[in-house]
């Protein structure tokens, strides 16, 4: 069975500051995709940014940026210059590329961006 | 616009009734979820359906039925045998092939009066 963990219930950053939020996971599967997904305060799902895992480079989608260490079975989501409007939970997943594709979610992190 | 359209958006529930939760999308998905939120939690996986007519139970499934007639519509039943239903329900779509990202409707919260 898979798992993702996140162990940071809760995060603050100053604003334009950059800020890192942990995700490991355990899967005894070689073939998998990672996500990270954005919940604001009114329920939402946003998607952020994706990671196969066997893709070479990190995954970078603007001011997001995955830090994946395949090795350490992690797959931090970085934000750089953050903003008011990144406060909000977020939430790292997993998919198996075989059998149940349904992508499995970590407990997730809030992180309050302050000015 | 294409987008999963979730109704309700608040419901409540007495004792001993079922209810059911729609779900509908327009983006020609094949695949479609029921997640179950609780409060400061993670979501946790209750139905899939991959293909029309078939479905499969995710890691709640009890108290909970489902159906999959029509490729758009995915609704969820919350049945009398579901103790605990308050929750956040989101259902999620997705298209098979690269990425497979999970394209989420606005959710529906459900409460017991």
């Amino acid at each position: 069975a898979q798992k993702i963990t996140q162990t940071q219930p809760g995060m603050f950053v100053q604003e334009k500051e950059a800020v890192t939020l942990d995700c490991t996971y355990d899967t005894s599967d070689q073939s998998y995709g990672l996500f990270w997904y954005k919940q604001p305060s009114s329920g939402e799902m946003i998607f952020l940014i994706y990671q196969g895992s066997y893709d070479e480079q990190n995954a970078t989608e603007g001011r997001y940026s995955l830090n994946f260490q395949k090795a350490r079975k992690s797959a931090n989501l970085v934000i750089s210059a953050s903003q008011l409007g990144d406060s909000a939970m977020y939430f790292c997943a997993m998919r198996r590329d075989t059998g149940r594709r349904a992508l499995t979610f970590g407990s997730g992190t809030r992180l309050q961006v302050q000015p | 616009d294409g987008g999963i359209t979730q109704s309700p958006k608040y419901l409540f529930r007495k004792e001993g009734q079922n209810v059911t939760l729609s779900c509908e999308q327009n983006l020609n998905h094949d695949a479609m979820y029921w997640y179950r939120q609780d409060p400061g939690q993670g979501l946790r996986l209750i139905y899939y359906s991959q293909i029309v007519n078939d479905f499969q139970k995710g890691d709640i499934a009890e108290g909970y039925s489902v159906s999959r007639e029509k490729k758009e519509s995915f609704p969820l039943t919350v049945t009398s045998a579901q103790k605990n239903p308050t929750a956040f329900y989101l259902c999620a779509s997705t298209l098979h092939g690269f990425n497979e990202k999970l394209f989420f409707g606005s959710g529906t919260q459900l409460s017991v009066l």
